[in-house]
């Protein structure tokens, strides 16, 4: 256990359909990412979060996909009229500058992704 | 754009040593790190090179080479559960940010055999 949890970890929902996940960071990490995976494929970078400040967007990230991070700490993914390619782990991170030079990402469990 | 290569697959006895490339081209690197991420799980952090060189962590080593865009991960004496996909990933960010986001590779999948 990293200390990043996300919610639900499974999702099974038919196209169409709007879903939202929720990432809770480690407590006193400023930076929040999300990414998307696919079977047999690494992480790709969706978006990440400077406290509340959404500093980057993927282009692969379509106008149907919307993060928040209201007050700096916990995040939620919203994706809008489900596709069935939008099946995937969906990975939050957290990182701080804290930790020196390297400052690892902590990666939370995933929320499994199912579209119908 | 970024581009990160690792192979797809390495097969390997338990106790015996396996070494995992990966070349990347990319564009403001900043660090490359090293994942394993065991089938179901989230990515753990293994190592992270900045500097040209060998990294040891105990079992684990890793090596950067910025000039030729190259690094490994070496495992050695290895367990059975060492079996595990094991991501290489590139920070990208300006110089002075050291929190850059992650390109991951595709990640290369060690079987450990009895």
């Amino acid at each position: 256990d990293t200390g990043v949890s996300q919610d639900p970890r499974h999702k099974i929902t038919k196209r169409g359909q709007n879903v939202t996940f929720r990432c809770d960071p480690i407590s006193e990490h400023n930076r929040l990412y999300w990414y998307r995976q696919t079977l047999g494929q690494g992480p790709e970078f969706l978006t990440y979060f400077q406290n509340e400040a959404q500093l980057e967007k993927s282009r692969l990230l379509s106008d149907r996909f919307s993060a928040e991070r209201p007050k700096g700490s916990f995040s939620t993914l919203e994706i809008q009229r489900t596709e069935q390619g939008d099946s995937a782990m969906y990975l939050c991170a957290s990182s701080t500058r804290d930790r020196g030079p390297h400052n690892e990402q902590f990666f939370g469990p995933g929320t499994r992704l199912t579209v119908l | 754009g970024q581009n990160i290569d690792q192979p797809t697959e390495m097969t390997a006895t338990e106790g015996a040593i396996v070494q995992i490339n990966c070349t990347y081209q990319t564009s403001g690197f900043n660090g490359l790190f090293w994942y394993q991420q065991h089938a179901g799980e989230a990515p753990t952090f293994l190592s992270y090179n900045v500097l040209d060189g060998l990294e040891e962590k105990g079992r684990f080593s890793s090596f950067l080479s910025r000039s030729k865009g190259y690094s490994y991960l070496l495992l050695k004496e290895l367990q059975m559960k060492d079996s595990a996909s094991y991501l290489c990933a590139v920070r990208v960010g300006r110089t002075t940010d050291s929190w850059g986001k992650f390109q991951f590779g595709a990640g290369t999948q060690v079987v450990v055999t009895p």
